[in-house]
């Protein structure tokens, strides 16, 4: 079984300032991986993924994550952040190739923007 | 294009109670997943339809639970009775079926409160 391991429960951090999510995923096969972003009272919404290729992948709202197979990680950066990226960010795995697999998320990183 | 829908958005009743949630997904997508989301926690699995069949329903509580999905379009998750730990959002999500990838679409939750 896969799981999903995001080490930071709270993120304060000032705007502008860059900002670095983390979470380290296990599975003994391999996985397809997300990051989501959840604003209150909304369902989550896709930020980026990655499927296969470059380890580098860029979403919306100016977020990146880099896939690192050797330390099975799948950090989520973003440069400058702004007040609205106060939300919480959840990141995910499903089984590869497997069609639609159930996601199985972290617990979660509470992202607080200090003006 | 219109996103997955749910209703109620918030429900609020008394334990031993029935209580059904409603989800229409996104037009065209045959997979539909209903998670549950303790607070402060990711949202986990609950069941997985594919049209109108549950492939996995291993994480549902068949004992009070029960979900349909009639014709291989809307949803309604049901639980009775309602127990005090049922509190939590339930999500519902919809995706295309494909190997490619696996990017689920979410609703905005329905938001339970057992008291």
């Amino acid at each position: 079984a896969q799981s999903v391991t995001q080490l930071d429960s709270q993120v304060p951090v000032f705007e502008e300032a860059p900002v670095e999510l983390r979470c380290n995923y296990s599975s003994s096969v391999s996985v397809y991986l997300f990051w989501y972003v959840q604003y209150p009272n909304q369902g989550l919404q896709l930020l980026l993924k990655y499927l296969s290729g470059s380890t580098l992948v860029k979403g919306i709202n100016g977020f990146e994550a880099e896939f690192n197979k050797s330390q099975t990680s799948f950090h989520l950066r973003k440069p400058s952040v702004h007040i609205s990226d106060t939300a919480e960010y959840f990141c995910a795995v499903s089984l590869l190739g497997f069609g639609n697999e159930k996601l199985t998320f972290g617990t979660g990183t509470r992202l607080t923007i200090i003006p | 294009e219109a996103g997955v829908v749910q209703s109620p958005r918030y429900k609020i009743i008394e334990k031993k109670q029935p209580v059904a949630f409603w989800c229409n997904p996104i037009s065209g997508h045959n997979t539909l997943y209903w998670y549950r989301q303790n607070l402060g926690q990711g949202p986990e699995l609950l069941i997985r339809y594919e049209n109108e069949e549950a492939v996995d329903d291993s994480q549902l509580p068949k004992d009070r639970f029960s979900a349909e999905r009639l014709k291989g379009v809307d949803s309604t998750l049901k639980i009775q009775p309602a127990e005090l730990g049922d509190s939590a959002v339930y999500l519902c999500a919809s995706s295309l079926n494909r190997l490619e990838t696996n990017e689920q679409y979410f609703g905005p939750g329905t938001r339970l409160t057992v008291t």
